[in-house]
């Protein structure tokens, strides 16, 4: 089973800032998903990527699968940026069960 | 457009009770699958289904029964309560059957039980 760790657990920034936040997994993979979710709220798909990287608004998404690690990047944060972001893997020829999720990180950005 | 909905949003059962997690999305996806969240783990999948008919155990299938007998439900069933059963409970779907495309996720069931 492939062992995802997110970094870091809990970050806290000011509003503006760039934020980085790391996802490594141990074992081949197909796709990577990054999610969001909100305080009390559903999970959001931001990105599934197999390669390369993906932007969408603020947001990108990068992924080396040689080094086995992605990043969420986050320009210009602002405070409703303020979630719970989300690894999740799906094995290189994993079945419909093959995704496991990473812990999360916890994101507060501060006006 | 709906897409994933599930209901109840909140739930406080006594030990032993049963009960049904109801979900339905309306996009049309084959995979439909039920993952539960608990503090300081990540998301864990009970069961999914890759299609109306069929439906397979994930990592922590124990107490819990599913049913797909249309493409549109996937309800999750508690036998017999139990407090290691309280949890916030996702059901997701895909267009793509696997987890090999975008993920769309319910707003959560909360499940308290004691």
């Amino acid at each position: 089973k492939n062992e995802v760790e997110q970094s870091p657990q809990n970050l806290t920034a000011q509003e503006g800032e760039f934020i980085t936040i790391n996802c490594s997994y141990s074992v081949g993979i197909s796709a990577l998903h990054w999610l969001q979710q909100h305080p009390g709220g559903g999970i959001v798909s931001l990105f599934m990527l197999s390669s390369g990287k993906k932007k969408h608004g603020r947001l990108i998404a990068t992924i080396n699968i040689q080094e086995k690690h992605s990043s969420l990047h986050i320009t210009a944060s602002h405070p409703r940026d303020s979630a719970v972001y989300i690894c999740a893997v799906c094995e290189a020829g994993g079945g419909a069960d093959g995704l496991t999720f990473g812990k999360g990180t916890h994101l507060i950005i501060q006006p | 457009n709906a897409g994933v909905t599930q209901t109840p949003k909140f739930q406080v059962l006594k030990t032993g009770q049963s009960m049904t997690l109801q979900c339905a999305q309306d996009m049309n996806h084959e995979y439909m699958s039920w993952y539960r969240q608990d503090p300081g783990m990540g998301l864990r999948l009970i069961h999914y289904s890759v299609g109306a008919g069929i439906t397979d155990q994930g990592e922590v299938p124990n107490g819990y029964n599913v049913s797909r007998s249309t493409t549109e439900d996937f309800p999750l069933r508690l036998l017999s309560a139990a407090p290691s059963q309280t949890s916030v409970y996702f059901c997701a779907s895909s267009l793509i059957s696997g987890p090999h495309g975008e993920l769309f996720f319910g707003e959560g069931s909360r499940l308290t039980v004691l």
